[in-house]
């Protein structure tokens, strides 16, 4: 079985860019989420959907972060406008149900410089 | 509100050690617990799990057991290698809508 995919695996840009960055979910996994890790703040929920409804996005850190889940198989997290600070792996991880073990994504290495 | 707590180390052991990282939970009622493991560059992935009190969740050698008494969960194994050198994650269920995980705790196992 497919796990959840990322796209891309690293990215590279200059601050004030817009960056996109792409999952897909398990087929069927009626929940998902998006982390950020870094060194400093370890493993933070940003955001997470159920049946493609945003439920909790208190974990944004602010305007400039959005997420969408236009259907069951596709979410994105863009950065508009990019800022060196938020250089981290971000993940999207899914699940069944909310308090089914999450599988978690290989990650987007994204580096704004 | 539920939280995870655990060992942050960073653990450094020499191969065939015995590895304790601690893990303990505060939550209404009895949630699963979960162990994840991270290898560099690569995303979470879990390694074992126990659903009710007095449980134990084993794999790869690793195990943990759920002990209501001591609201712990604490991750064991007899010999570690080298490949088993990665950050540990302890993580429950939040209000069943999401997960708690704890701050990790980076393993080192040295040759």
């Amino acid at each position: 079985d497919a796990g959840v995919i990322q796209s891309p695996r690293h990215e590279v840009t200059e601050m004030g860019q817009e960056v996109t960055l792409r999952c897909k979910p398990i087929s069927g996994h009626d929940y998902l989420f998006w982390y950020r890790q870094t060194m400093m703040r370890g493993l933070e929920l940003l955001i997470y959907f159920n049946n493609n409804v945003p439920i909790d996005d208190s974990g944004m850190p602010e305007d400039r972060f959005s997420a969408k889940m236009p259907n069951a198989s596709f979410s994105t997290l863009k950065i508009q406008p990019s800022e060196p600070r938020d250089s981290a792996v971000y993940f999207c991880a899914s699940s069944r149900e909310g308090w089914q073990p999450q599988h978690f994504g290989d990650g987007t290495r994204l580096s704004i410089l | 509100g539920d939280s995870v707590t655990q060992m942050e180390g960073p653990v450094t052991l020499s191969e065939e050690a015995f590895l304790t990282i601690n893990c303990t939970y505060t939550a209404t009622g009895y949630p699963s617990l979960f162990w994840y493991v991270q290898y560099p560059g690569e995303g979470l992935q879990l390694l074992l799990k126990a659903t009710k009190a007095d449980d134990k969740g084993s794999n790869k050698g690793f195990e943990a057991t759920y002990r209501k008494e001591t609201t712990s969960f604490h991750l064991e194994k007899g010999s570690v290698q080298v490949s088993d050198s990665a950050v540990y994650f302890c993580a429950s269920p939040h209000y069943g809508q999401n997960f708690v995980f704890g701050p990790g705790t980076r393993l080192s196992v040295l040759p």
